[in-house]
C-alpha cells in the first residue's frame, strides 16, 4: 500500500531556529513529491515540489530534499519566524500506478514562539 | 480570480439533506481535484478530473457521492442522503494538467457539518 508519513506530528521551536521536518512514504517509485503549508481555516499553500529526477528544491528560507531510495524527503527551514507555525503537508503523486492524486502525510504542526 | 475559488465556505446542513459544493478552478488549468479532510483520516483523494477524459472516481467513499465538471471549468461535489461522517473539509485543487511537474494549487475548502 502506498502511504505518506510524517515525524514529528508536533513540534515547538523559539523563534531563530533552523529546523528539519521528515517525510517518509513507501514505494519509491514515486512521480514527484510536494510540500505544503496549512494555515488554521485555510486550504493549503504549494511551498516547494520536487520532481523525482531532483534531488532537492530551494525557496527562500525553504528547503526540501528527496532521496527516493530510502523513500525520505525533509524540509529544512532556516532561521524560523513566528509567521512560520502552521501545519506543514507532505504529499506524493506516484503517477502511474495512482494517476496523478496526492496521497498525503498526517502532516507536523508548528509552533515558532517569538 | 487568481487562485481556486470555493463556495460556499461554509454549509450546514440536516443528516438526510442532499449538498452541493463548487469549485471554481484556476483559468487554463486543466487538471481540476476533489479532496476531503477530515478529523482522524487526514487528507482524502476522492476524485481527479483531466480535460475530456474519464474522470478518476477511484477515491469516492459510496455511490452517495458524484461531481462533474461543466465545460472543462468549474466543477460540482454532490452528496445525497447525507450523513454525519460526511462532515469533513472539501478541498478543491486545480493544476495546469494532469500527471505532470507542475504543483496543485488549492481553495480555501468549503467546511461541511452534518447535524
Amino acid at each position: 500500500k502506498q502511504e505518506v508519513t510524517q515525524i514529528p506530528a508536533a513540534l515547538s521551536v523559539p523563534e531563530g531556529e533552523n529546523l528539519v521536518l521528515n517525510c517518509s512514504f513507501t514505494d519509491s517509485a514515486i512521480y514527484n513529491l510536494q510540500w505544503f503549508r496549512q494555515d488554521p481555516g485555510k486550504g493549503l499553500t504549494s511551498l516547494l515540489l520536487i520532481q523525482s529526477s531532483q534531488r532537492e528544491q530551494t525557496s527562500g528560507r525553504l528547503n526540501a530534499s528527496l532521496d527516493k531510495s530510502s523513500g525520505r524527503s525533509t524540509l529544512y527551514i532556516a532561521a524560523s519566524q513566528p509567521g512560520d507555525s502552521a501545519t506543514y503537508l507532505c504529499a506524493v503523486t506516484w503517477g502511474e500506478t495512482s494517476g496523478s492524486r496526492l496521497t498525503f502525510g498526517e502532516g507536523t504542526q508548528l509552533t515558532v514562539n517569538p | 480570480g487568481a487562485g481556486v475559488s470555493q463556495s460556499p465556505s461554509n454549509k450546514v446542513t440536516e443528516k438526510g439533506k442532499d449538498v452541493e459544493l463548487r469549485c471554481d478552478p484556476i483559468s487554463g488549468h486543466t487538471a481540476l481535484y476533489w479532496y476531503r479532510q477530515s478529523l482522524g483520516q487526514g487528507l482524502e483523494f476522492l476524485i481527479y478530473f483531466q480535460g475530456n477524459s474519464a474522470p478518476d472516481k477511484s477515491g469516492l467513499p459510496s455511490d452517495r457521492f458524484s461531481a462533474e465538471r461543466t465545460g472543462g471549468s468549474v466543477s460540482t461535489l454532490t452528496i445525497q442522503r447525507t450523513q454525519q461522517e460526511d462532515s469533513a473539509v472539501y478541498l478543491c485543487a486545480s493544476s495546469g494538467q494532469g500527471l505532470s511537474n507542475q504543483p496543485q494549487h488549492f481553495g480555501d475548502g468549503t467546511r461541511l457539518s452534518i447535524l
